[in-house]
């Protein structure tokens, strides 16, 4: 079946890593993706991984690959508050995107 | 920016009425998404064209059509609008058709049935 999870909320303090996490179901998943919305906005790509590939590290962002376990985990290093939105997991599965419920992430000072 | 546009930004319309939300994808982009966010059913696929051509369908109804044209823009009509029908419609379009390639997404369209 096609289903992505992810808890709802997460609340951080500035300048601590931040980890989102996600779980999905459909083994045949090719590509991973992370993506941001921040308030009325749209959707921005801020990473993405290969089905293969275990980690991806981009700038502050690492992306963590769990393939048995179908587990996504994407971590901020050094969040701050611009870091503030809404970050949906998706997995592709042929010609879709499935995406999570997503997860809102708070930053305080 | 993500170089897709959308208009309109809001849409206020009554039920049973009709609408058409338009998508300009990327330069060079030949596949265009839609999806519906709502707060009950998250972020949706509906359908995805490539090249004018329709490629995927996901949980799209069948009051909504879609159609992309020979200039690549896009265009979803949402007919007999019901009140569950309010949401943000987003248009997305990636280079090639496959889910391999990095979908661009556009700011959306908050469309709200009274």
């Amino acid at each position: 079946g096609e289903d992505v999870e992810q808890s709802l909320f997460l609340s951080v303090r500035e300048g601590d890593s931040s980890v989102i996490n996600c779980t999905y179901t459909d083994s045949s998943s090719t590509y991973l993706y992370w993506y941001k919305q921040e308030p009325g906005a749209g959707l921005q790509l801020l990473t993405y991984i290969f089905s293969n590939m275990d980690m991806k590290q981009d700038q502050r962002l690492t992306v963590l690959l769990n393939k048995k376990d179908k587990h996504l985990s994407l971590r901020i290093a050094d969040t701050q508050t611009g870091d503030s939105a809404i970050y949906f997991c998706a997995e592709s599965i042929p010609d879709k995107l499935i995406f999570g419920t997503g997860t809102r992430l708070q930053v305080f000072p | 920016d993500s170089g897709v546009t959308q208009t309109p930004k809001h849409l206020i319309t009554a039920t049973g009425q009709r609408v058409t939300l338009r998508c300009s994808p990327r330069s060079g982009d030949l596949s265009v998404y839609w999806y519906q966010q709502s707060l009950d059913q998250g972020l949706q696929f509906l359908i995805q064209y490539y090249n004018g051509e329709e490629r995927a369908k996901g949980n799209i109804l069948e009051r909504f059509s879609a159609q992309q044209f020979p200039d690549l823009h896009s265009e979803l009509n949402l007919s007999s609008l019901e009140l569950g029908d309010s949401a943000l419609y987003f248009c997305a379009s990636s280079v090639e058709g496959g889910t391999s390639y990095e979908q661009y997404f556009g700011p959306g369209t908050r469309l709200t049935v009274t």
